[in-house]
């Protein structure tokens, strides 16, 4: 059974780093891609990027090169996602989805809610 | 990357059939037969219900279709269910090799 489990909620303060976790089970985690989506409270749905955890190619959304790092170890099958200084602006929910062209985010992990206030 | 755009809210009764219709360009919902749908009901993460254009995961119910006609992608659910009511999202591939999604559709069952 494909799973996606994520890391759990996380309250930080602005200007904070943080990185949050995706591991994969079931399938072989290095033959698909991962990315992260975001959800802002009340809001709609943000493709950020996707990782290729074989060789670690990396795409960025253009809203979010920059702005965020996505990362994945092969060897433990996890993908993270992190922010070098977090602003209140990035407090939402993340999530993490299987990948592929042909079958885009056809598994989702649970989410992991992210608040970030002084 | 502009999101592509939906409809704000739909609604239908029990049994009849609705459509959401999702607007993009020719560098992405045009350009590419890489057209996704998602249902997301509150407080749950969002399910992938169609992809390339108009193909259905296993599990599925096959009330769920989905086309495309130019720059317009459309998802149609027949034989409407109350527990259909959920927000739904379209995406698209991009020219710039990357994926957007679209605002989002609220369907209420009336």
């Amino acid at each position: 059974e494909v799973q996606l489990v994520q890391s759990g909620a996380e309250v930080k303060k602005p200007g904070e780093s943080l990185k949050i976790s995706c591991k994969g089970s079931g399938y072989s985690f290095t033959s698909y891609w991962i990315g992260w989506v975001r959800q802002m409270p009340g809001k709609g749905l943000e493709w950020m990027g996707i990782i290729y955890p074989g060789d670690s190619d990396t795409r960025y959304s253009p809203s979010f090169q920059g702005q965020v790092t996505i990362s994945a170890d092969k060897s433990i099958s996890t993908a993270y996602l992190q922010w070098s200084s977090l602003k209140a602006s990035d407090t939402a929910m993340y999530y993490c989805a299987r990948h592929s062209y042909e079958v885009p985010f056809d598994y989702w992990g649970q989410g992991t809610l992210v608040t970030v206030s002084s | 990357q502009s999101a592509l755009t939906q409809p704000a809210s739909v609604s239908g009764s029990p049994g009849q059939s609705i459509t959401i219709s999702c607007t993009g360009t020719s560098s992405d919902v045009g350009g590419y037969n890489y057209v996704s749908w998602y249902q997301q009901h509150p407080g749950k993460a969002p399910k992938l219900m169609i992809y390339d254009v108009s193909n259905r995961p296993s599990g599925v119910s096959n009330r769920f279709s989905g086309s495309k006609s130019g720059n317009t992608a459309s998802l149609t659910i027949s034989g409407l269910q109350a527990e259909d009511e959920a927000d739904y999202y379209c995406s698209s591939y991009t020219s710039s090799s990357v994926w957007v999604f679209g605002g989002g559709t609220k369907l209420t069952v009336l």
